[in-house]
This record gives C-alpha cells, structure tokens and sequence, in this order.
C-alpha cells in the first residue's frame, strides 16, 4: 500500500530537549516536503527535498533542520524545541515533472507536537 | 512575496448543489498548482493543474487553470454530505516551493 509514515503521531516535550518526527515513503517519490499546520495560519511549508542531498528552505525554516540521506526518508528535527513549535506537522511526498503520465501526491497522517 | 487567495473562506450548501471554489495566486516563477481536500486530519490528494484551459475530472469534482489571470476553480457537481471539507489550493514555484491558502470551508447539509 502506497503511504507516508509519520513518527511519532503524538508528542509532549520540554523546551530545549532535542526532537525528530521521522518521515517515510514507500513510493519512490524524488519530492519531499514539511509543513507545519496551526490554526488561522493554514498550511505552512518548512522545508522541502527535491531529491537525495537536495534540500532547500520553505517559508517557515527557523528553528528546524532536515536530512535527505536515503529517498525514502526525510527527517525533521527540532535541536532545540520551543513553545512556538508547538503544532500540527505534516510530511508529504510526491512525483516531480510532468509527462510521466501519472501525478500523485501523499500526506502523512500528521504528528502533533506540544513544547511545554 | 508569494500569495495565494481562496474564495468564499466558507459555503454552506444542500445536498445536489453545485459549488465553484475560487483560488487566485501570484507565486514567483509558476510552475503547477495543486489542490487538496481536508477533513479530519491530513490533506487528500485531488489534482495537479499546469496548462491553463485543460479541465481535470474524477467522478464529480472538475478543476480548471487560466495561467494568464493566475486563478484556478475547483467545481463539485451534485454535492453530497461526504464532500464536507476543507478544499486547500496550493500552487508551487518553479523552485518547487509550496504555497498554501487559507483554505475553503465547505459544509453540505443533508
């Protein structure tokens, strides 16, 4: 079955204690992507992956980093959580390009993240 | 700056009804335009759009791009209580980069 794993779906840290949702694809997808999701601001892109050791900054970078070591993963860290982190995140992936005659797009079930 | 504008921000309607979502963008260096249906968690997948005119069906939902007014609709044709959702248009640059709207709340009454 084609998904997104997300890891962990619930997650209650402390300010400063280093975190990482992990992010999985079964799909071979080259474009991955985080985004932070919080009420009256809608979705937020993080970062973005194009493909393996390709990353590149969304809208909303501070505080996070990533990693595209392998395609299939794409893990969001947080090296030192702070209240404001506190959200809804979401890992998407998808195929680049047009002409390939197939588009898809999958999001992960979500982590949701409280920094107290 | 990038920005990406939906309309109405929410719609209330019966069943049968049909409903054009509204969604208007400048984004730097377009490249497609994506949208997505939210319902309780995470967003859904429903088109890709990247030549203006070229209307994209599934089933009763139909989506359409005009590149030179830089907007997009999303109709729904014969609603029913399950399309209840958030529709989230997301255009992305040329870059790859993803800008998502505020989003369409639509509710379907029985």
């Amino acid at each position: 079955e084609a998904q997104v794993t997300q890891n962990p779906r619930y997650l209650i840290t402390v300010t400063g204690k280093k975190l990482t949702v992990t992010c999985s694809q079964n799909m071979n997808h080259e474009y991955m992507s985080w985004y932070r999701q919080d009420p009256g601001l809608g979705l937020r892109q993080i970062y973005y992956s194009m493909n393996v050791e390709v990353t590149d900054k969304g809208d909303v970078p501070e505080g996070y980093k990533v990693s595209r070591k392998e395609k299939r993963n794409f893990p969001l860290i947080l090296e030192s959580p702070s209240p404001n982190q506190t959200s809804l995140y979401f890992c998407a992936s998808s195929l680049i390009g047009q002409g390939r005659g197939r588009t898809e797009a999958f999001f992960g079930q979500g982590t949701r993240l409280t920094v107290v | 700056e990038d920005k990406v504008v939906q309309s109405p921000l929410s719609l209330v309607v019966h069943e049968g009804d049909t409903v054009t979502l509204n969604c208007s963008y400048e984004v730097t260096n377009f490249r497609s335009l994506l949208w997505y249906k939210q319902e309780k968690k995470a967003p859904t997948f429903l088109f890709m759009l990247t030549s203006s005119g070229i209307e994209k069906k599934s089933g009763r939902l139909s989506s359409i791009l005009d590149k030179k007014e830089l907007f997009s609709i999303l109709n729904i044709t014969a609603t029913q209580t399950g399309d209840s959702a958030i529709y989230l248009c997301a255009p992305q640059t040329g870059g790859f980069k993803t800008i998502f709207g505020a989003g369409t709340r639509l509710f379907v009454k029985a």
